[in-house]
């Protein structure tokens, strides 16, 4: 496709329950990142996927936070049972290397209940 | 640990005016920085990038510097328009692999351009 694409766009779910979120990257693109942006805080790194080296996975917050990417394309970010503060927006980039700009989707907006 | 501070965190000007966003980081040794603008409800776009040997990008009314030694870049809009009314955030990266790779992100100055 043209750009990063993510969906839901918005999800909301009672908390305790698992959310699932999906990014599909920029054709091509061998870069993919997970960010969240709570409301009033900057960008909170999540996790980061090179090509088909092992991820970097320093940036979940807790255990209930994995996140996989196959084929070296589509990710999936996966939360287990949901906390009210993880409520947030959820957001993928990609690029075409670490010296390349990251490109952003327009994000999930999850709202634990 | 880096940390990427931009101050003010709002700003607001009339239009037709030029204008600098400032960005400092506290750790030097960065691999680039990019700049990006953030619209209500939407997800960053990218809007200059500068690797570390560089001193500044330009795009249309855009110019961004780079300052490596003292830890800061800027961010130049000239002729401020109100489309340009946005959050614009700037990253560094620190690394070209590992866990260097990801981007330090500030937490943006929201500009609001008045007619």
């Amino acid at each position: 496709g043209a750009g990063v694409s993510q969906s839901p766009s918005n999800k909301v779910t009672e908390k305790g329950k698992d959310v699932e979120l999906r990014c599909d990257p920029i054709s091509g693109h061998t870069a993919l990142y997970w960010y969240r942006q709570s409301l009033g805080q900057g960008l909170e790194f999540l996790i980061y996927f090179q090509g088909n080296s092992a991820p970097d996975k320093s940036g979940l917050p807790s255990d209930r936070f994995s996140a996989e990417r196959t084929g070296g394309s589509v990710s999936t970010l996966t939360i287990q049972r949901t906390q009210q503060e993880d409520s947030a927006v959820y957001l993928c980039a990609s690029s075409r290397g670490p010296g390349s700009p990251l490109h952003f989707g327009n994000g999930t907006r999850l709202t634990v209940t | 640990k880096q940390e990427v501070t931009q101050i003010p965190a709002a700003l607001s000007v009339p239009e037709g005016e030029n204008l600098v966003l400032n960005c400092s980081f506290t750790d030097s040794a960065i691999y680039n920085l990019q700049w990006f603008r953030q619209d209500p409800g939407k997800g960053l776009t990218s809007l200059l990038l500068i690797q570390s040997s560089q001193r500044e990008q330009t795009s249309g009314r855009l110019n961004a510097s780079l300052d490596k030694s003292s830890g800061r870049s800027t961010l130049y809009i000239a002729a401020s328009q109100p489309g340009d009314s946005a959050t614009y955030l700037c990253a560094v990266r620190e690394g070209y692999t590992g866990a260097n790779s990801k981007l330090t992100f500030g937490k943006g100055i929201t500009l609001s351009v008045r007619p």
